[in-house]
């Protein structure tokens, strides 16, 4: 199975502030169509997961353009340029490419 | 708006089954490829299974094939989740969610809790 590597585990930022997190993947995630299912989920407490980035780099409907995805291969990054209040939570990457789909084991965004 | 409500959650002891539900509403649900995708207490997100849009093919981990059986029902635009032979570790919320197959999960319902337990 692959295994998405999330760095680091916790962030702890002031608001305002940028956040940069990591996902590391033990295979490339480019498909045979030419795509890379890489995706970023945030789940805020006590809330379903919600889409952020697909694709590594698209932002789904309603994602504010201070989240930004990037990468190609087996590295990837979610870049929140200007941190608010309501990103607080729990952020996942995910492997669509390979089965079994996977997800990474979360990086932890809280207030310092 | 993009609705999907879990029901059939609950207590229940290991090795026996549970059936979930997850009736959707807000877009054409025949369209789309459905998942389920769970949370064990306090921990990450896993993947259960898949199945696409007219229910001729499924997708399962390791860790349910053979146990749980995702099922559709088009007509009432209504998702399934049969699960067998249930062991503790299949406590866990579980999420039904619209697939925007092969990539991600672009809604979510609510989650319904199963608790695997004597």
């Amino acid at each position: 199975d692959v295994v998405l590597t999330q760095t680091p585990v916790s962030l702890s930022v002031t608001l305002g502030d940028q956040a940069s997190i990591s996902c590391r993947s033990s295979q490339s995630l480019e498909y045979s169509d030419g795509y890379t299912y890489l995706e970023w989920y945030l789940q805020k407490p006590g809330q379903s997961p919600q889409l952020l980035i697909y694709e590594v780099s698209n932002r789904f409907s309603g994602v504010p353009d201070r989240f930004i995805g990037s990468g190609s291969g087996t590295d990837f990054t979610l870049k929140i340029s200007r941190v608010e209040p309501e990103d607080l939570g729990v952020y996942y990457c995910f492997q669509a490419t390979h089965d079994p789909y996977t997800f990474g084991a979360g990086t932890k965004l809280e207030l310092k | 708006e993009v609705q999907l409500v879990e029901s059939g959650g609950g207590l229940v002891q290991p090795g026996r089954s549970l059936k979930l539900s997850c009736a959707a509403s807000g877009f054409t649900f025949s369209n789309y490829y459905m998942a389920w995708v769970r949370q064990a207490p306090k921990k990450g997100l896993e993947w259960v299974a898949t199945i696409s849009t007219s229910g001729s093919r499924t997708y399962y981990p390791d860790s349910v094939k053979g146990r749980f059986t995702i099922s559709r029902d088009n007509a009432k635009s209504s998702l399934y989740l049969q699960m067998n032979s249930l062991k503790s570790e299949d406590t866990a919320t579980y999420y039904c969610a619209r697939q925007n197959y092969p990539g991600p999960f672009a809604y979510w319902g609510q989650g319904t809790l199963v608790t695997v337990s004597s």
